[in-house]
Formats: C-alpha cells, sequence, structure tokens
C-alpha cells in the first residue's frame, strides 16, 4: 500500500492567516484526497485533486477558502485561508493506491487557530 | 443524502470478553463499505472492504461481515492492544470517490 508523508504535523497559527498543508505519496496516484475531521464529528471530504485539473470540492467547501495544488502524480498541498477557530480540526491526505481499494491515509496535520 | 451511523459511540471491554460493533447505512447503491482503525493522534488506518451482503473478512481478532442495512465488526478475545476508535465508511455506485464516514466508535480494553 502507499506510504504518505504529510506536514505539518502540527501547528498553532494565529486566526487571520493561512496555513499551507503537504502531502507526499511514495508511488504515483491518480487522485488525492482531502479530509477534514472536526473534533466529535466524523471525516468530511473537502475535495478531490486530480493531476493537471482544478480540485472538485464537495458542498460547503469553496476553493478560496481551500485552494489545492496538485503540481504532479505524487504530491499535493492544501490551504486553509483567512482562517478562524472554527477552522480548528485535523485535516487529512488521502489516496487509493494503484490496484488497491484500501484508501490510505496521512497521519494528518492537527490545526489550532488562535 | 447518504449516511453512516455507528453504535455505540464508546465501549469498554475487559481483556478478552467478545463484542461487536454496528455500523449502518444508508447509500443509495453501496459500492463498498469500509472498516477503519484510528489510534490517537494519527489517521485511519485500513482493515477491510465489503462489497456485497453476506460478504466476511477476518484479520486476527477482527471479523467485519455485511448485511444490506449495516456492518458489524465482531472482536474476539480483544487485547488492551486492540484499543482504538474504529470508523465505518461507505462509498457509493457512480463515479464518485467520497468516503462517508460514521463519528466511530471509541474501543477501550482493559486488562
Amino acid at each position: 500500500s502507499a506510504v504518505i508523508s504529510q506536514k505539518p504535523s502540527r501547528d498553532i497559527c494565529q486566526r487571520g492567516t493561512s496555513l499551507t498543508i503537504q502531502c507526499q505519496v511514495d508511488s504515483q496516484v491518480t487522485m488525492m484526497f482531502w479530509y477534514r475531521q472536526q473534533p466529535g464529528q466524523s471525516l468530511t471530504l473537502i475535495a478531490t485533486a486530480n493531476q493537471g485539473s482544478e480540485a472538485t470540492y464537495e458542498s460547503g467547501f469553496v476553493i478560496d477558502k481551500f485552494p489545492i495544488s496538485r503540481p504532479n502524480l505524487t504530491f499535493s498541498t492544501l490551504t486553509v485561508s483567512n482562517m478562524s477557530p472554527e477552522d480548528s480540526s485535523i485535516y487529512l491526505c488521502s489516496v487509493r493506491p494503484p490496484g488497491g481499494y484500501g484508501y490510505t491515509f496521512g497521519s494528518g496535520t492537527r490545526l489550532t487557530v488562535v | 443524502e447518504d449516511q453512516v451511523t455507528q453504535s455505540p459511540e464508546a465501549l469498554r471491554l475487559q481483556e478478552g470478553e467478545s463484542s461487536s460493533l454496528n455500523c449502518s447505512y444508508t447509500v443509495s447503491g453501496l459500492r463498498g463499505l469500509f472498516w477503519y482503525r484510528q489510534d490517537p493522534g494519527k489517521g485511519p488506518e485500513f482493515l477491510f472492504t465489503l462489497y456485497s451482503a453476506g460478504e466476511e473478512k477476518e484479520k486476527e481478532r477482527l471479523k467485519a461481515t455485511l448485511t444490506k442495512k449495516e456492518s458489524f465488526l465482531h472482536i474476539t478475545a480483544p487485547k488492551p492492544e486492540d484499543s482504538a476508535t474504529y470508523l465505518c465508511a461507505a462509498i457509493r455506485q457512480g463515479g464518485s470517490e467520497k468516503l462517508v464516514f460514521g463519528k466511530g466508535t471509541k474501543l477501550t480494553v482493559n486488562p
């Protein structure tokens, strides 16, 4: 299965600032997914990132707030923009390994906005 | 709207005390049902995928089963190292790769 490296693992940020989260995979994958895990809530898909095309956002998530880059088949970034305390959450990167059907997750980025 | 509900929210067991976790789903055309284990401070770790009613999969002390409305994760003779949050997720037929997760069951196994 694929191995995902996600950075940073945690951060504390001031409201109004932005944070970029990086996701590196050890194999080439077509799609990469970004999820959010709010305290006491279920994991929720933010967007799907395909290499060479615009990310597809789920209802309730917009590109201005969560811009995503996908420059190649092994890397993606998610930016959380103009942060507020409500953005405090765990953000997770996920991929579907080639030939596999068990989606793999990174270790997550725990974000606290103060 | 697709929905996944897990019960109970939390479960405490004594070592060796077998039990089951429940995942009920409302998904228009189920393509797959996933079970994950999540330890504190880590991302979900893949356990099983089930595709059709009647299917069962096993891994060590864990066995997952699937019906047309729900899935069960049976834990036989659990050990303290089985303590974790267990997540269930569903994916629907069609082109979407979106996993719809439940809130999870936090399992604690006491020695």
